[in-house]
């Protein structure tokens, strides 16, 4: 089975970084996501991480290491805009050759002034 | 990027009755579509695995026979909620994965708020 684990809620400030940590435990490894969500919104995709190591996108980083089952996302620069739940996400293919993605219980960023 | 949608955004309906929710790709064809359901501050929880021209793939504690999937065709699933009740009352989320599938990004709809009274 999958289990996933990361913050419940975070708070930074304008102009600052922020790192969200994930840890899971998988029965196989596919992989690592990121997605953002904006309150009463559907999830955004920001990050997909397969192999270990950082990856950068502007001002979102994401980081992975599969020996510690362990990633971050990184946002630099935050602005107000970024308040948002972060969730990391892994998928897993049963034998039946299906496949879903199992997500965290998200954290929820809030930015401050 | 691709594109899912959502329709209708928000419904409201009476205890008992049953509501249908439509998830289309419009730009890509999704041999597999995903409905997930999100409660008030909890994660997204996977409800359904949905495949063209197949049975769905119903996750462990979701009644098959109250929320029906029918995946008629490579753009269009459909989630009905028959009977719905105010423990129905959720955020309801499709997802799409272009062409065969795979461990690739998922798209979203925009998703779609039930309330029943």
């Amino acid at each position: 089975g999958q289990n996933i684990d990361q913050p419940t809620e975070m708070t930074a400030t304008e102009g600052a970084i922020v790192q969200i940590n994930c840890t899971y435990q998988t029965s196989g490894f596919n992989g690592l996501f990121w997605y953002q969500q904006h309150a009463g919104e559907a999830p955004t995709f920001l990050s997909y991480n397969v192999l270990d190591g950082l990856e950068e996108k502007g001002r979102f980083s994401s980081f992975l290491s599969r020996s510690k089952g362990y990633s971050y996302l990184l946002l630099k620069e935050l602005q107000m805009k970024d308040s948002a739940s972060y969730l990391c996400a892994v998928p897993s293919y049963s034998g039946a050759g299906s496949y879903q993605l199992t997500f965290g219980k998200g954290t929820k960023l809030s930015v401050i002034p | 990027g691709a594109v899912v949608s959502q329709h209708p955004s928000r419904v409201i309906c009476k205890s008992g009755t049953s509501v249908k929710i439509e998830c289309r790709s419009l730009d890509f064809q999704a041999t597999t579509m995903f409905w997930y359901r999100q409660f008030p501050k909890q994660s997204l929880m996977l409800m359904a695995t949905s495949n063209e021209g197949s049975k769905a793939t119903y996750e462990q504690g979701v009644e098959k026979d109250k929320f029906l999937i029918n995946h008629a065709s490579l753009t269009l699933s459909t989630l009905t909620v028959t009977s719905a009740h105010p423990e129905d009352s959720s955020f309801y989320i499709c997802s799409a994965i272009p062409g065969q599938g795979g461990h690739n990004e998922q798209f979203f709809g925009p998703g779609t708020r039930l309330t029943v009274l």
